[in-house]
């Protein structure tokens, strides 16, 4: 089993809807968590960046973490066909070591 | 702000030649650098991880004698592909962080492509 399980799609919405994407993992350890937005060919761009339980918002995005059922979320609102990237989830424990999920691939079609 | 560039974006050499790759912090001092590789429709591989100053320390598997990593200074790591051959082709990466609690922030990546 994956330390960090995250469903690689594709997740197809029509602009305007809500994009939700989540991740769960197995290491209580992990303590910061984080969400990364990869266009084709380019670096991975940080989205959320949070190391506690709840929601985090920045402008059309919220990320929630619920270290209880070590299970993280991200939410796009009012999705644009912009967005269409592949989505990373990233967590860390103490240490310098990132932990990546697999990604998922979202097309948010015009 | 926090903005990592990486050099060049793509390069295309023949097989044997050694290929460096830049990696540089322009806002922030990266007191630790992160080198990776990823393969298509696949996640970021670690290959290492280096601090100012220090010697690189590498990932199981990676060969350190054939990917040389330089960080000498707070804002500056280099990654030295000696020797390469077409299985050394791929898409690298490069990430950096200030402080342990900040994340890191990636740079463009470098495709690398060996005839």
């Amino acid at each position: 089993q994956k330390e960090v399980e995250q469903d690689p799609g594709p997740l197809s919405v029509p602009e305007g809807a809500i994009v939700s994407l989540n991740c769960t993992y197995s290491n209580s350890a992990f303590q910061y968590f984080m969400w990364y937005r990869q266009y084709s060919r380019k670096g991975p761009e940080l989205l959320m960046y949070t190391y506690s339980s709840g929601n985090k918002e920045d402008g059309r995005f919220t990320a929630q973490v619920d270290k209880s059922s070590k299970y993280i979320s991200l939410f796009i609102r009012d999705s644009q066909p912009s967005d269409s990237a592949t989505y990373l989830c990233a967590l860390k424990a103490a240490g310098n070591k990132l932990t990546f999920g697999g990604g998922t691939r979202v097309l948010v079609k015009p | 702000g926090a903005v990592v560039s990486q050099h060049p974006s793509w390069v295309i050499c023949k097989s044997g030649t050694s290929v460096k790759i830049e990696c540089r912090s322009l806002d922030f001092q990266a007191t630790t650098m992160f080198w990776y590789r990823q393969f298509p429709k696949q996640s970021l591989m670690l290959m290492a991880t280096s601090n100012e100053g220090s010697k690189a320390t590498y990932e199981q598997g990676v060969e350190k004698d054939k990917f040389l990593i330089n960080h000498a200074s707070l804002t500056l790591s280099t990654l030295t592909v000696t020797s390469a051959h077409p299985e050394d082709s791929s898409f690298y990466i490069c990430s950096a962080r200030g402080d342990p609690d900040q994340p890191q922030h990636f740079g463009d990546g470098t495709r690398l492509s060996i005839l």
